[in-house]
């Protein structure tokens, strides 16, 4: 158990809805990544907060956006979403805006 | 354009043959370079962090090295329990997101 815990576990939608995905850091970490990985692309750098400010954003589509709670806890918001939207989104945190960093069990979401 | 390649793709090997995965880079100012396995459907699972050339980690039956331009992840007679997807990453100065390879799948026949 790597003390990060995202939430749902798994999410199934439809077409062109909107969903939030949860992740609670480990205790004491400030920053937060955000991690895309379906079949053909492996795992695709989103966006990063650290200490509520973000500092990185990847490929991250104008439809999907995120943001970093006062106590650390992190949503990434997906919206209008798409069957190609589907994979699984993972959250990590590490205790500084570098190094390694620790990864939650993922969110699966299935967009039919 | 930075690149993280990893190789072979996938790698089938008898209980207790010893191998190598490499994880080949192309960056300018690595900070740091992460090795993570990963089990089917779970989330990538730390490994190692590497931040110089000659440096070297070991834990149980993996050891990883690094150079100036990859590194290996040695895997000293393995078990199936060691089946898993091996991703490795690298992090640059200036930059805090890691950047991974598409990673090996390594499977141990018992």
């Amino acid at each position: 158990d790597s003390g990060v815990t995202q939430t749902p576990k798994h999410l199934i939608t439809a077409t062109g809805q909107r969903v939030t995905l949860r992740c609670s850091p480990r205790s004491g970490d400030l920053s937060v990544y955000w991690y895309q990985q379906s079949l053909d692309q492996g795992l695709q750098f989103l966006i990063q907060y650290y200490n509520g400010e973000e500092r990185a954003k990847g490929n991250i589509l104008e439809r999907f956006s995120a943001q970093q709670f006062p106590d650390l806890h992190s949503e990434l918001n997906l919206s209008s979403l798409e069957l190609g939207d589907s994979a699984l989104y993972f959250c990590a945190s590490s205790p500084l805006n570098r190094g390694e960093a620790f990864f939650g069990q993922g969110t699966r979401l299935t967009v039919v | 354009e930075d690149q993280v390649t990893q190789s072979p793709e996938a790698l089938r090997l008898q209980e207790g043959e010893s191998s190598s995965l490499n994880c080949s880079y192309t960056v300018s100012g690595l900070r740091g370079l992460f090795w993570y396995r990963q089990d089917p459907g779970k989330g990538p699972e730390f490994l190692f962090t590497l931040y110089s050339a000659g440096e070297e980690k070991e834990k149980e039956r993996l050891k990883a090295t690094l150079t100036k331009k990859e590194s290996f992840l040695h895997i000293t007679a393995p078990k199936p329990e060691d089946s898993a997807t091996y991703l490795c990453a690298v992090q640059l100065f200036g930059n805090e997101k890691l950047t991974f390879g598409t990673g090996t799948r390594l499977t141990i026949i018992p």
